[in-house]
């Protein structure tokens, strides 16, 4: 099992809807999570990072954390062109070091 | 503040030539971080600065050397760079480890002929 997995995409959105992306990793102990955003040729840029179980919203986003079912999900609400991008899930493990995914296409449908 | 900045933008080296990747933060963070970022492989860590003074191996050490020159300083050397080394270079930096978020500089487009 990969250690961060992540569905490559594209994922196509209609502007407006709700988008959902996905984030399954694989060791329990893991205690941090980080969501990025990445156009293309450019650097990562951070959205949102969670510890807790639960959500945590931030403007349009909300990250979700399940420990217990090792996922962690990020929603966009209202989407706009300008989010089409690809998404990064960032995974500290319990042994402190950083796994990120690779990544998922996501297309707003004007 | 310019955040993380990271020179050069390109630079196209010839198998065995020698190069050093400079990248500077100004967000006085403790620990800094060097990724390549290659098509299908996703973001891999190769080495990292827990604080000054202190550099660990990551993923994909082999073939680079670093140096934590200052707080600020991190700097990722390739002694003889080989085509496989071609690829996107990222810096990163955060508060004290990761636990805490990064952010990235603006990458450095390496190629390798």
């Amino acid at each position: 099992q990969k250690e961060v997995e992540q569905n490559s995409g594209p994922l196509s959105v209609p502007e407006g809807a709700i988008a959902s992306l996905n984030c399954t990793y694989s060791d329990r102990g893991s205690q941090s999570f980080f969501w990025y955003r990445q156009y293309s040729g450019k650097s990562p840029e951070l959205i949102m990072s969670i510890y807790s179980n639960g959500d945590k919203e931030d403007g349009r986003f909300t990250a979700q954390l399940n420990k217990a079912s090792q996922y962690v999900s990020l929603l966009i609400r209202d989407s706009q062109p300008s989010d089409s991008a690809t998404y990064l899930c960032a995974v500290n493990r319990e042994d402190d070091k950083i796994i990120f995914g690779k990544g998922t296409r996501l297309h707003i449908l004007p | 503040n310019a955040g993380v900045t990271q020179t050069p933008k390109f630079q196209v080296l010839k198998t065995g030539q020698s190069m050093t990747l400079q990248c500077a933060q100004d967000m006085n963070h403790n620990s800094m971080y060097w990724y390549r970022q290659d098509p299908g492989m996703g973001l891999r860590l190769i080495y990292y600065s827990a604080s000054e003074g202190t550099t660990d191996k990551g993923e994909v050490p082999n073939g680079y050397n670093v140096s934590r020159l200052n707080k600020r300083e991190f700097s990722l050397r390739l002694e003889s760079a080989a085509p496989s080394q071609t690829s996107v270079y990222f810096c990163a930096s955060s508060e004290s480890g990761f636990s805490y978020e990064q952010y990235f500089g603006p990458g450095t487009r390496l190629t390798v002929t």
